[in-house]
């Protein structure tokens, strides 16, 4: 089946230091979500990527969708405690009503 | 939050009775999702759907049905809970843009 795998599982950063995630499928994305999840939240929505070797920005977040639409990231600079949470991405594919989302990185950050 | 609710946010049931969660959304969106959490699986998919009376199975199907009346409510019915079944459950919507997502705030069920 259609699978989504996403890495690392976990990581601990010093508040400071930068972060990335990363998400790879076997087969072409139609487009990738990103999501944010806080300890006891809901997944919230970040940014969606559609365009092969698409590159966004918010703040300090960086997204990037590879130009064979198999992979994106997420990288945080000079992470904060403010970041703490899980990162998701969910990939879609043609003609799916639905995405697949990864497994999550959780991100810890030591003040 | 997209106008999403969940009801109930908690519940403790027992084995083999019958539960049904419910997903409230007030802005007429077309695409809605169940999903469940459990650590170290992320979000599962359960069942979709793309319109009153459509609905698809998603990866984790099996024990679950749902049921979409209404535009705005979509429901996840148990038939007999079991406690494989314990999980945090998120409906969610589909924004106007392209695929992305808006969740509601959860359902913490815990089948004993």
């Amino acid at each position: 089946g259609q699978q989504v795998m996403q890495i690392p599982q976990y990581q601990h950063v010093q508040e400071g230091e930068d972060f990335t995630t990363y998400c790879n499928s076997s087969t072409t994305l139609s487009n990738i979500q990103w999501y944010k999840q806080r300890p006891g939240g809901h997944p919230v929505f970040l940014i969606q990527l559609v365009k092969s070797g698409e590159v966004k920005k918010q703040k300090r977040l960086t997204f990037q969708f590879g130009e064979a639409k198999k992979n994106s990231s997420l990288h945080i600079t000079a992470t904060q405690t403010t970041d703490v949470g899980t990162y998701f991405c969910a990939g879609t594919y043609t003609n799916a009503g639905k995405s697949t989302f990864g497994d999550g990185t959780t991100l810890t950050v030591k003040p | 939050d997209a106008g999403i609710t969940q009801s109930p946010r908690h519940k403790v049931t027992e084995t083999g009775t019958p539960v049904t969660l419910r997903c409230h959304q007030t802005e007429n969106h077309r695409y809605m999702y169940w999903y469940r959490q459990d650590p170290g699986h992320g979000l599962r998919l359960i069942h979709y759907s793309y319109g009153v009376k459509d609905t698809d199975k998603g990866e984790v199907s099996d024990g679950y049905s749902v049921s979409r009346s209404k535009t705005e409510d979509f429901l996840l019915t148990l038939e007999s809970a079991t406690s494989s079944q314990t999980s945090v459950y998120f409906c969610a919507i589909r924004g106007t843009g392209e695929y992305e997502q808006y969740f509601g705030p959860g359902t913490r069920l815990t089948v004993t």
